[in-house]
């Protein structure tokens, strides 16, 4: 059974860094692409990336270029999205989720990440 | 820039009706890229649709897609109470890769 298991809830203030993870199991973590999903508060999907941890290929959406790192360790199944200086505008929930090339097939449960001073 | 614009933004229906979603692109979409899921309050998003019509794995099959070109169509047969929940269609798009997502459809009991 394919599983994605997020890291749990995170809360930072303005300024500070933030990795978060996803790990995989149930399938060859190399062989699919991760792709990442910002939801803020009360709003609708927004992709943020993907990376294909087989040769850490990455693409960003343009929204989020430069503003995140997404990156994958393939000795422990698992990808990661990080920010090296949060603002409170970052306050949102995040999803990782499998992407079979044209869309999102298995999602993990989420992390929400708070930025408050 | 491709734009996924979802009609109604909320959809009010009773258990056992019939329910249609629309997904209109602003350039032409090939089949094969288009998906629907379904979010419920607290929930990750599930894959529903993807190619257009074919559903997912464990999906019901009062679940159905279709549409070409431009215009989408999610439709539920007979609303299980289950059924009520956000509903948002998909795209990809290769050159530049991109992802997109339209604003979503907020399915609610009547």
């Amino acid at each position: 059974e394919v599983q994605l298991v997020q890291s749990g809830a995170a809360v930072r203030k303005p300024g500070e860094s933030l990795k978060i993870s996803c790990k995989g199991s149930g399938y060859i973590f190399t062989n699919y692409w991760i792709g990442w999903v910002r939801q803020m508060p009360g709003k609708g999907l927004e992709w943020m990336g993907i990376i294909y941890p087989g040769d850490s290929d990455t693409r960003y959406g343009p929204s989020f270029q430069g503003q995140v790192t997404i990156s994958a360790d393939n000795s422990i199944n698992t990808a990661y999205l990080q920010w090296g200086s949060l603002k409170a505008s970052d306050n949102a929930m995040y999803y990782c989720g499998t992407v079979s090339r044209y869309h999102f097939d298995y999602w993990g449960q989420g992390t929400q990440v708070t930025v408050s001073s | 820039e491709m734009v996924l614009t979802q009609s109604p933004g909320t959809l009010s229906l009773s258990p056992g009706e019939r329910a249609t979603l629309s997904c209109r692109a602003s350039q032409s979409v090939s089949s094969s890229y288009l998906a629907w899921y379904q979010q419920k309050p607290g929930q990750a998003p599930r894959l529903l649709i993807y190619g257009a019509s074919n559903r997912a794995t464990g999906i019901p099959d009062r679940f159905s897609g279709s549409g070409s070109g431009t215009d989408f169509t999610l439709t539920i047969s007979r609303l299980e109470p289950e059924d009520f929940a956000v509903y948002y269609c998909h795209q990809y798009g290769s050159s530049p890769v991109m992802y997109t997502f339209g604003q979503g459809t907020k399915l609610e009991i009547k």
